[in-house]
């Protein structure tokens, strides 16, 4: 069965460099959420997107900005990174009448 | 806003055996949903079960099953038969903001817990 897809897998950058993140949900799936898991930390929400637009906002900073494409697909975008943005996050997709979330493999972001 | 405990930083099993993984929750909502997850060492986050709160019976999935006391607010997940690969990190997570009034359905996470499986 497809899953979600996520690209890059591993990304190093160096502090207030940008950094893009992919996701590709899983077909037929029309909502896209962001999660955030620091090291040693539980998963949080960071954005969601519903048929394209936004739906929610969690603890998202205001140097990062997200959007999801016609295909369905997602980019979070990230801005002047800090030491403290290094992190693994997730994208996660779900399709409407049904509650479970599917996630993807994770993009582990290291800041140097 | 919703909370999800899980209040067992660790636990060891003996492979084949049976273990109870903690979870109790807090809302004030009727309608809820409570999703458990796996992540071993490798860092994705593997669907596990969902159990609604209008759920007749408590779901199962596999060695999986989730023991849900409504009144107690627990959602204890039950792995029967553990294996040497079940060694990972579980979470708990509830959905919070019902799509049917606007909301995102996003996942609020508990702390996680340890699970080693012993041979």
């Amino acid at each position: 069965a497809a899953g979600v897809i996520q690209s890059p897998r591993h990304l190093i950058k160096e502090k207030r460099e940008t950094a893009t993140l992919k996701c590709y949900p899983i077909p037929r799936h029309d909502t896209v959420y962001w999660y955030q898991q620091g090291p040693g930390q539980d998963p949080q929400f960071l954005i969601s997107f519903y048929e394209k637009m936004q739906s929610d906002k969690g603890s998202i900073p205001d140097r990062f900005s997200a959007q999801q494409f016609s295909d369905y697909h997602s980019e979070l975008n990230m801005s002047s990174l800090e030491l403290g943005d290094s992190a693994l996050y997730f994208c996660a997709s779900r399709q409407s009448g049904r509650y479970e979330q599917f996630f993807g493999p994770g993009t582990r972001l290291t800041v140097l | 806003a919703q909370k999800i405990t899980q209040t067992q930083p660790g636990m060891f099993v003996q492979e084949k055996e049976a273990v109870t993984l903690d979870c109790t929750y807090d809302t004030s909502d009727q309608s809820y949903g409570l999703f458990w997850y796996k992540q071993p060492s490798s860092g994705e986050m593997i669907f596990l079960i969902y159990q609604g709160s209008y759920d007749e019976q408590n779901a199962t999935e596999g060695r999986y099953s989730l023991n849900f006391q409504k009144a107690r607010k627990s959602a204890n997940l039950v792995i029967s038969a553990s294996q040497l690969g079940d060694s990972a990190m579980y979470f708990c997570a509830m959905r919070e903001g019902r799509a049917s009034q606007g909301g995102s359905e996003k996942l609020v996470f508990g702390k996680g817990m340890k699970l080693t499986v012993n041979p």
